[in-house]
């Protein structure tokens, strides 16, 4: 299981941190990624990172103000948000890869995020 | 980077009638490990992505035969061999064979 928290309503150039409590499996043994789905929109994908954290991934529109990371001992994956945009707003899903890369196997419910201008 | 262009961007189907999904790529989709990395999902009204076919043709746990997956290098199908109700909703490909960035399509959506 995947449950994100931490979105909200936040103002243009602010931050916000989501987080992924997963359970039921090993979280250590697996990538993890984050997509997203601004309303009425389709699919993005936003960033994955390796079970050790020595590799991660972001696409060009996020890179240098998102951060992906996660913390092993809590079962956790953790997505910062700085500088948002309003092009930000959107539903993120946080997704469990597989153990040998991206997959993007099982997704979360989603934790809605919504950047005023 | 990849583009995938799906079609048709949305798709009345009749119930207890076959239907597929059209999708493709702007380069081949073979990997260097031989692996063909299309990914199907399935999105219903209101709620999360689903994946239902990985690596072109191999069906995620749980979901119904009536769904399959084929295609080569550019060009990929999802087919649904009796569309029921709960099949509504909308469909996506992607691909990670060449990723970052991971691609997907511009999503079908499945209508009675």
């Amino acid at each position: 299981q995947l449950v994100e928290s931490g979105g909200g309503l936040v103002q243009s150039g602010g931050s916000l941190r989501l987080s992924c409590a997963a359970s039921g499996f090993t979280f250590s043994n697996y990538w993890m990624s984050w997509v997203r789905q601004a309303p009425g929109k389709g699919l993005e994908w936003v960033a994955t990172m390796k079970q050790d954290g020595s590799d991660k991934y972001y696409v060009d529109s996020v890179k240098g103000r998102f951060t992906i990371s996660r913390d092993n001992a809590k079962n956790s994956l953790y997505l910062q948000m700085n500088s948002l945009r309003a092009e930000d707003t959107a539903v993120y899903y946080c997704t469990r890869d597989c153990t040998n890369g991206l997959c993007l196997g099982y997704w979360g419910q989603g934790a809605p995020v919504t950047v005023s201008s | 980077d990849v583009v995938m262009t799906q079609s048709p961007p949305s798709l009345p189907v009749t119930l207890g009638q076959p239907a597929s999904i059209s999708c493709r790529s702007s380069q081949s989709l073979v990997h260097s490990d031989g692996n063909t990395y299309l990914t199907w999902f399935q999105q219903r009204p209101g709620q999360s992505p689903r994946r239902l076919i990985h690596k072109l043709s191999n069906r995620d746990s749980g979901v119904p035969d009536r769904f399959s997956g084929s295609g080569s290098g550019t060009d990929f199908t999802l087919k649904i061999s009796r569309v029921e109700a709960e099949d509504v909703g909308l469909y996506y490909c992607m691909q990670h064979t060449h990723w970052p960035p991971v691609a997907f399509g511009q999503g079908t959506k499945v209508e009675i």
